[in-house]
């Protein structure tokens, strides 16, 4: 299984980047990584997804090493609304459905 | 345009009744997925469907769980002589075909066993 591991919780101030770390050292070749922002009373939305280098997109970067077994997520400048847990998963969709773990996320707070 | 939605928001029953929970997909996404969140905690792999098929249930908990889906649309996840281990928000997911797709959550369904 591919399992991810991620800080339980980081705590960052409003205009700070920040960056949250993701292990997978199981990590298969068919894998990709993506990651996912939940909200309280909601259900986790998709931010990013990526195989391999960087990845951006309006509202993150993904950095992946060569050899894939973490990846990183940046978030530029961010604001109280960014307070959420996020989600980093491994794993091919569909028929590896169950493979797919979410794990506890982590918790991020950020303060004024 | 529309996205998930999940009925009941909020579903409160006594233990031993049987609930069922709704979810209606993204048109075209033949990809439906269930999970459970705890309070607190992360998600939990109940069924996967690919289309009206399941060829993966390997994560409901028992067999007092079971769930379906017809025309590549709606599903319903139905929970049988339901026990106070079974409060926990119900959350379901649809994809695109193909591989990778991300997944588009609904709201889920709060259930409250008493």
């Amino acid at each position: 299984l591919a399992k991810t591991t991620q800080p339980i919780s980081m705590d960052s101030y409003e205009g700070q980047e920040v960056n949250i770390t993701c292990s997978h050292n199981n990590i298969a070749t068919n894998d990709y990584i993506t990651w996912y922002q939940q909200f309280p009373s909601q259900g986790p939305r998709f931010i990013i997804q990526g195989y391999k280098t960087k990845v951006t997109n309006e509202v993150a970067s993904l950095f992946i090493p060569a050899d894939r077994k973490s990846s990183t997520l940046s978030l530029p400048r961010v604001s109280l609304s960014d307070t959420a847990v996020y989600y980093c998963l491994v794993g091919e969709e569909g028929s590896s459905a169950s493979k797919i773990i979410f794990g506890s996320g982590t918790r991020l707070s950020i303060r004024p | 345009g529309a996205g998930v939605s999940q009925s009941p928001s909020n579903k409160v029953t006594e233990k031993g009744k049987d609930v069922e929970l709704r979810c209606d997909p993204i048109s075209g996404h033949t990809a439906l997925y269930w999970y459970r969140q705890r309070l607190g905690q992360g998600l939990e792999f109940l069924i996967y469907f690919q289309g009206n098929s399941a060829p993966d249930k390997s994560g409901l908990p028992s067999d007092r769980f079971s769930a379906e889906r017809t025309g590549e649309s709606v599903s319903t996840l139905t929970i049988q002589r339901t026990q106070q281990e079974d409060s926990a928000v119900y959350l379901c997911a649809s994809a695109l075909p193909g591989r990778n797709q991300p997944q588009h959550f609904g709201d889920g369904t709060r259930l409250s066993i008493l």
